[in-house]
């Protein structure tokens, strides 16, 4: 079955580590999205790509890092310079098709980030 | 800026009642498309509806049914006869052609249908 897969579902920071968050899509998708949830809250969009070796930063980007070396992966890094990591990280692609903005985005079903 | 507001941020209903889920967007764009998202449980969102803003036809799917009216820009959401397995937090979001491939999520409303 096509979809994205993220790993760890749950993950465990300690103070000054950077940890690396997976998201793997077998849709054959150009674009790829990481956003964050906090409780209570919207999703805020940390960075995107549409192309490999390519990426944007979204709103809250600092203290994250990307990459895409591979059209299915984009994978994410919570550096130790974010100071308030403890969040639900999703992350989503979609085709850049036709209906340009308007298609949809497909999500997978998250990491749970906390801190030590 | 786009914004997207769902001032509902928690409901509770009783199985079988029927309920509405409030959003209210802002955007400068003459295109835009509007979405829902349903997140179970699980985590994972899943996609509802997409509307675009020169299709103001309401849409009903089963027991689901939007309501767009752009004179007040709304997109509202309205399950009848809800189920238990209706429970979840409800997003909805705004892009534009001019927003950068960038989708702007309102806050969420929580649903809790109790049997």
């Amino acid at each position: 079955d096509g979809g994205i897969t993220q790993s760890p579902k749950y993950l465990f920071r300690k103070e000054g580590q950077n940890v690396t968050l997976s998201c793997e899509q077998n849709l054959n998708h150009d674009a790829m999205y990481w956003y964050r949830q906090d409780p209570g809250q919207g999703l805020r969009l940390i960075y995107y790509s549409q192309i490999v070796n390519d990426f944007q930063k979204g709103d809250i980007a600092e203290g994250y890092s990307v990459s895409r070396e591979k059209k299915e992966s984009f994978p994410l890094t919570v550096t130790s310079a974010q100071k308030n990591p403890t969040a639900f990280y999703l992350c989503a692609s979609r085709t850049l098709g036709k209906k340009g903005p308007g298609e949809k985005l497909f999500f997978g079903s998250g990491t749970q980030l906390s801190v030590l | 800026a786009q914004k997207v507001t769902q001032a509902q941020t928690e409901i509770s209903v009783v199985e079988k009642e029927d309920v509405t889920l409030d959003c209210v967007y802002e955007t400068r764009d003459t295109t835009y498309y509007l979405f829902w998202y349903k997140q179970p449980p699980s985590g994972e969102l899943v996609f509802l509806i997409r509307r675009n803003s020169f299709d103001e036809q309401n849409e009903i799917s089963g027991r689901y049914s939007w309501n767009f009216q752009k004179s007040t820009s709304s997109f509202n959401f309205t399950i009848t006869a809800s189920q238990v397995v209706d429970s979840a937090v409800y997003f909805c979001a705004l892009t534009s052609n001019n927003a950068g491939n960038m989708l702007t999520f309102g806050g969420g409303t929580r649903l809790m249908v109790k049997p």
